[in-house]
């Protein structure tokens, strides 16, 4: 079955920084999410990105399904983007990768 | 506003009990998907159905589990009997397939705890 990187596994930043967070895929793809998991536990959609890139306020997505990766941009972080983030590629069933934790430090 | 709603949101039972999880999808969704996240494993996959047919369960531990749609409107899950390693946050997600896309909305979760 398909692969799932991401990277950095864990990323601590002071509030306003900005980070990219990458996600690789061993196959090619119909589908691919990107999902917030806040403290809560509640996973919530950021981006159906295939392909192409998305901008949705301070986060953008972008994926190169040619070269089997995609990358989630947070600009001035705050702290309410804590959490994990979730890529999720696949075809009719998504794979979700370990994740990349963040923590916005005040 | 649309979303999906999950039932209980916590439960904690004995092992060798029977529990019972329930979906309701979005409205209008033809696709239903169970999972389950550990610790350990992280998320995974369990079953999914599309227009109520169950297409795949092969995630999902055969002796003990059984996933069905009732109707468009109800998804289940049972554990039975249920052992303390089911103890997971079991999460359904919903999409609308349009040919090979499907974008996935998750529930809140139902937290289960197998003493």
């Amino acid at each position: 079955g398909i692969q799932v990187e991401q990277s950095p596994p864990d990323l601590i930043l002071q509030e306003g920084a900005n980070s990219t967070l990458r996600c690789n895929f061993s196959d090619s793809v119909n589908n691919l999410q990107w999902f917030h998991q806040n403290p809560w536990g509640q996973l919530i959609n950021l981006f159906y990105i295939p392909s192409g890139t998305k901008q949705n306020g301070r986060l953008s997505a972008t994926t190169v399904a040619t070269e089997r990766y995609s990358l989630l941009y947070i600009s001035s972080s705050q702290t309410t983007d804590s959490g994990v983030y979730f890529c999720a590629p696949g075809g009719d069933k998504i794979i979700f990768g370990k994740g990349t934790r963040l923590h916005i430090l005040p | 506003d649309a979303r999906v709603t999950q039932t209980p949101r916590h439960k904690v039972t004995e092992m060798g009990q029977e529990v019972t999880m329930r979906c309701q999808p979005i409205l209008g969704h033809n696709t239903v998907f169970w999972y389950r996240q550990t610790m350990m494993q992280g998320l995974e996959l369990l079953a999914y159905f599309r227009n109520r047919a169950p297409l795949d369960d092969s995630g999902m531990p055969k002796d003990r589990f059984s996933a069905e749609m009732p109707d468009a409107t109800l998804a289940t899950l049972k554990i039975q009997p249920s052992e303390p390693r089911d103890s997971a946050v079991y999460f359904c997600a919903s999409g609308l397939a349009a040919s090979t896309r499907v974008e996935q909305f998750f529930g809140p979760g139902t937290r289960l705890t197998v003493l």
